[in-house]
């Protein structure tokens, strides 16, 4: 049972243009939420992370909205650069606990010049 | 500089023999954790290890085992039990006062077994 969820295993943006990254999750009970991005054969990198008392937070390109009554979350990339290109993961979490993550499948984004 | 290292980068094995993966971090994390990555799937959790001497199962601990002797490291033993272990595996720490929750990783350990 897949608890978060990226349905678009891949997504191709021209450079300058938005890049928008859905993640869909299903226990409400997960508070904090965060996007890692990841080139090949090496470790995750944070990007960004949304508390569920918000629904947007933003850093630079990058913003991340929640709206936690449809379970959903989106990154988006704005403008979109050749260097974005990678795999995006969303991660759902608890604030106690555990403070396990549980991560979406991944999106590689590839952003043409 | 502080970071969390991972070796080898790349290791491969005979079936039936067990491996043991290294993880060590010089930011006095609290938290450790292994995760394993295959192709089209997300990350998904082995074992994790908030405190020195005490770990708890993740979601696929069937034929992985740890130790956390140390709070700098959280090396995994990959055993013959283990059905499919050729995978990529990562390693990561957090501290656990954050209020963030932001997880660091090492660079992965890519194992094949033969």
């Amino acid at each position: 049972d897949q608890q978060v969820k990226q349905n678009s295993p891949s997504l191709s943006v021209q450079e300058g243009r938005i890049s928008i990254l859905n993640c869909d999750y299903t226990n409400s009970m997960f508070d904090y939420f965060l996007w890692y991005k990841k080139y090949p054969a090496e470790g995750p990198t944070f990007l960004i992370s949304i508390s569920s008392i918000k629904d947007k937070n933003e850093d630079g390109r990058f913003t991340v909205f929640l709206n936690k009554s449809a379970k959903h979350l989106s990154l988006h990339i704005v403008p979109s650069q050749p260097g974005d290109s990678a795999v995006y993961f969303c991660a759902a979490s608890f604030l106690s606990g555990t403070y396990k993550y549980i991560f979406g499948t991944g999106t590689r984004l590839k952003v043409l010049a | 500089d502080g970071g969390i290292t991972q070796s080898p980068k790349y290791l491969f094995r005979k079936e039936g023999q067990n491996v043991t993966l290294s993880c060590e971090q010089n930011l006095n994390h609290d938290a450790m954790y292994w995760y394993r990555q295959d192709p089209g799937q997300g990350l998904r959790l082995i074992y994790y290890s908030q405190i020195v001497n005490d770990f708890q199962k993740g979601d696929i601990a069937e034929g992985y085992s740890v130790s956390r002797e140390k709070k700098e490291s959280f090396p995994l033993t990959v055993t013959s039990a283990q059905k499919n272990p050729t995978a990529f595996y990562l390693c990561a720490s957090r501290r656990l006062a954050d209020s963030n929750n932001e997880q660091f990783f090492g660079p992965g350990t890519r194992l094949t077994v033969l």
